[in-house]
């Protein structure tokens, strides 16, 4: 069966520091990956997808960027952190782009 | 851009009694729609997906599916204090439209069920 693995659970970074999260899916190969964030008070929003080892997409202009190094790999980065980059971030995986399952979430606070 | 519509709640519902969660689209093209459970502090989780017109049955959960007005429910049976969760609503494809993969999440319906 399927696994997505998602470090670190919580951390809580200072404004400008960078940022690393990183994702793994185990029991599947050429997944389709995804980063959604989940702030306070609003609703999961898509920041990234991935169908392919080094091909990435954003679907909001902000603060992150993401990277797929290997097929079942899919990191989060920022190199200086905002205030308003607090949230739940999740990785979630899917074979076809419709039933998505999501990793355990992280929960980033910026102080 | 994409919307999904839901009333946040909260909803309180009586312990044995059938919980209705509704839901509306923008996009007349969607396809797949789907309904996700989430517990406070926790990643969601999947309970359904419907794709045709109708009703579809999974144990105490029914989704029913209304493309002609862009509606979506589920229907809790008998429901049970461990059923108090957010219950988000999604269908197939960006925000943006775009034609990325993924999911459009509405933002949550709160239920609580009363004991």
């Amino acid at each position: 069966s399927q696994t997505i693995h998602q470090w670190p659970a919580t951390l809580v970074q200072p404004v400008g520091s960078p940022l690393s999260l990183e994702c793994t899916v185990e029991g599947t190969s050429n997944p389709n990956l995804y980063w959604y964030r989940q702030a306070a008070g609003r609703g999961l929003q898509l920041l990234f997808y991935s169908v392919g080892i080094g091909q990435i997409s954003s679907e909001v202009p902000q603060n992150l960027s993401a990277s797929r190094p290997q097929d079942r790999q899919f990191i989060l980065s920022s190199k200086k952190l905002l205030l308003s980059d607090s949230g739940f971030y999740l990785c979630a995986w899917s074979y076809t782009g419709n039933t998505i399952y999501f990793g355990e979430g992280s929960w980033l606070t910026v102080v | 851009q994409k919307e999904v519509e839901q009333n946040s709640g909260p909803l309180s519902v009586p312990e044995g009694a059938i919980a209705s969660l509704n839901c509306t689209y923008s996009d007349r093209g969607s396809q797949s729609f789907f309904w996700y459970r989430q517990y406070s502090g926790k990643s969601p989780e999947l309970i359904m997906s419907i794709y045709s017109n109708g009703d579809k049955e999974d144990g105490r959960f029914t989704a029913q599916l209304n493309k002609a007005s862009q509606y979506v429910s589920l229907l809790i049976r008998d429901s049970q204090p461990s059923d108090s969760a957010t219950y988000l609503c999604a269908v197939n494809g960006s925000p943006s439209g775009g034609g990325a993969d993924g999911l459009t999440f509405g933002k949550g319906t709160h239920l609580i069920i009363q004991p």
